[in-house]
C-alpha cells in the first residue's frame, strides 16, 4: 500500500500548480482521499476531501475557490489543482487515504510547494 | 470550526517514565484520532476511535476520553517514542488537528 506525491516545487505568487498522488497496493476507487498540508515548522492542516467517485468535494474555507481536488480512478491517481498561489500556501502537501471508522491510515511522503518570487 | 488544544506543547521524558498528552476541544467530538510524526517523516495513524491502537503500535500506548477532553498515554516511555503527536477530529467539518505535542527524550 503506497501513495506517492509529485508536482511540487518553487512557484511565483499568483501562478498555478497541479499536484499528483499515485496510489498502489489497494483498490483506489473504494476510498475517499484527502490532502493535508504542513507549513514549515508548523502543524498539520486539512485542505481537501475527495469522495470515491470524485463527485463530492470538500474544502477548508481558506482554500475554497482556489483549490480543486479531483481523481482518476482508472489511473489510481489523486490530484490537487492550486490556483492563485499565495505565500501562505508554502507547505508540504500530503496525500492520504481515508479509511472510514479507522482514520487517515495511509500517508504519502509529501511534496513540497514553495511560493516565492 | 472545532479548535483542538494540546498540552503540553513540549514534554521531556526519561525512559521508563509515564507520559500523558491531553487534547481539549472547543466543542464536543465523538471520537479522537492521534498521529505520530517523527522528524522529516510523514505522519502515521497511531490511535483511532479514541482508544484503538493502529496496526503495529506498541501496547504501552493507550488513548481515552470523551466529549471535549481526550488523552494519549505512554505507560513506559521508550527511546523510539520521541516524536510529535497530533490529535485530530472529524466529527465536524472542517477536520482539525491539534497544534502538536513534541515528546523529547531526556
Amino acid at each position: 500500500v503506497q501513495l506517492v506525491e509529485s508536482g511540487g516545487g518553487l512557484v511565483q505568487p499568483g501562478r498555478s500548480m497541479k499536484l499528483s498522488c499515485a496510489a498502489s497496493g489497494f483498490t483506489f476507487s473504494h476510498y475517499y482521499m484527502a490532502w493535508v498540508r504542513q507549513a514549515p515548522t508548523k502543524g498539520l492542516e486539512w485542505v481537501a476531501l475527495i469522495s470515491t467517485g470524485g463527485d463530492n468535494l470538500y474544502y477548508r474555507d481558506s482554500v475554497r475557490g482556489r483549490f480543486t481536488g479531483s481523481r482518476d480512478n482508472a489511473k489510481s491517481t489523486l490530484y490537487l489543482q492550486i490556483d492563485s498561489l499565495r505565500s501562505e500556501d508554502t507547505a508540504t502537501y500530503y496525500c492520504l487515504r481515508v479509511n472510514s471508522g479507522y482514520g487517515m491510515d495511509v500517508w504519502g511522503q509529501g511534496t513540497s510547494v514553495t511560493v516565492s518570487s | 470550526e472545532i479548535v483542538l488544544t494540546q498540552s503540553p506543547t513540549t514534554i521531556v521524558a526519561s525512559p521508563g517514565e509515564k507520559v500523558t498528552i491531553t487534547c481539549r476541544g472547543s466543542s464536543s467530538v465523538s471520537y479522537m484520532y492521534w498521529y505520530q510524526q517523527k522528524s522529516g517523516a510523514s505522519p502515521k495513524l497511531w490511535i483511532y476511535d479514541t482508544s484503538r491502537l493502529a496496526s503495529g503500535v506498541p501496547n504501552r500506548f493507550s488513548g481515552s476520553g470523551s466529549g471535549t477532553s481526550y488523552s494519549l498515554t505512554i505507560n513506559t516511555m521508550e527511546t523510539e517514542d520521541a516524536a510529535t503527536y497530533y490529535c485530530q477530529q472529524w466529527s465536524s467539518s472542517p477536520w482539525t488537528f491539534g497544534g502538536g505535542t513534541k515528546l523529547e527524550l531526556k
